[in-house]
């Protein structure tokens, strides 16, 4: 069945530091993929996304890379802020209708000022 | 816009009793709700999906018969866990569709048998 991988954390960097967070996935037929974030006590919200090889998601500073080719939608920043600290969590569709969701465990990411 | 709601966000109850988990769309009409569960430092697992005026479809392993899921309007759907057990205790989740990308989430419920 599909799955995703995602590296575990917490992952603790920097006010200003590059970030990635690492996701591969393992799917038939052709995904849409995504990444969402949840801020403590909040429901977890759309960060970006991207619904064929190589688009490219954006949002806030945000990017991922829909790469078929290696099956990942890595997640980059270029300089993180103290408000980026949250779990993210990379996700995927099979679908092309209303389906649910195959989430990876997600990455608890830590930014110190 | 897009806000979801879940009610309540924390539930306590004793093993053997049932409990009723709501799901609400505030703004937006939802076709299509789904429900995740997600166990600590773990990833959330889809559940069930379920159609408003339709039977919900259950993931292979869930429990129908355990797990009833309403989705009686375009806004609210519901949860229900039956005869509830100390290993139903859990984070659940919902979302509502809108749109075939686009996902909002509740913040969840914390539900906890004893």
């Amino acid at each position: 069945g599909d799955s995703v991988t995602q590296m575990e954390g917490p992952v603790t960097l920097s006010e200003e530091a590059f970030l990635t967070i690492n996701c591969t996935y393992t799917a038939t037929g052709y995904p849409s993929l995504f990444w969402y974030v949840q801020y403590p006590g909040e429901g977890l919200q759309l960060l970006l996304k991207a619904t064929k090889a190589d688009d490219k998601g954006s949002n806030k500073g945000f990017e991922a890379t829909y790469r078929k080719e290696t099956t990942s939608f890595h997640l980059e920043k270029g300089s993180v802020q103290v408000s980026d600290s949250a779990v993210y969590f990379c996700a995927l569709k099979a679908g092309g209708g209303a389906d649910g969701l195959t989430f990876g465990k997600g990455t608890h990411l830590i930014i110190q000022p | 816009g897009a806000v979801v709601s879940q009610h309540p966000s924390w539930v306590i109850c004793k093993s053997g009793t049932s409990v009723k988990i709501e799901c609400r769309s505030l703004d937006f009409q939802a076709t299509t709700m789904f429900w995740y569960r997600q166990f600590p430092k773990q990833s959330l697992m889809l559940m069930a999906t379920s159609n408003e005026g339709s039977k919900a479809t259950y993931e292979q392993g869930v429990e129908k018969d355990k797990f009833l899921i309403n989705h009686a309007s375009l806004t609210l759907s519901t949860l229900t866990v039956t005869s509830a057990h100390p290993e139903d205790s859990s984070f659940y989740i919902c979302s509502a569709s809108g749109g075939p990308y686009e996902q909002y989430f509740g913040p969840g419920t914390r539900l906890t048998v004893t």
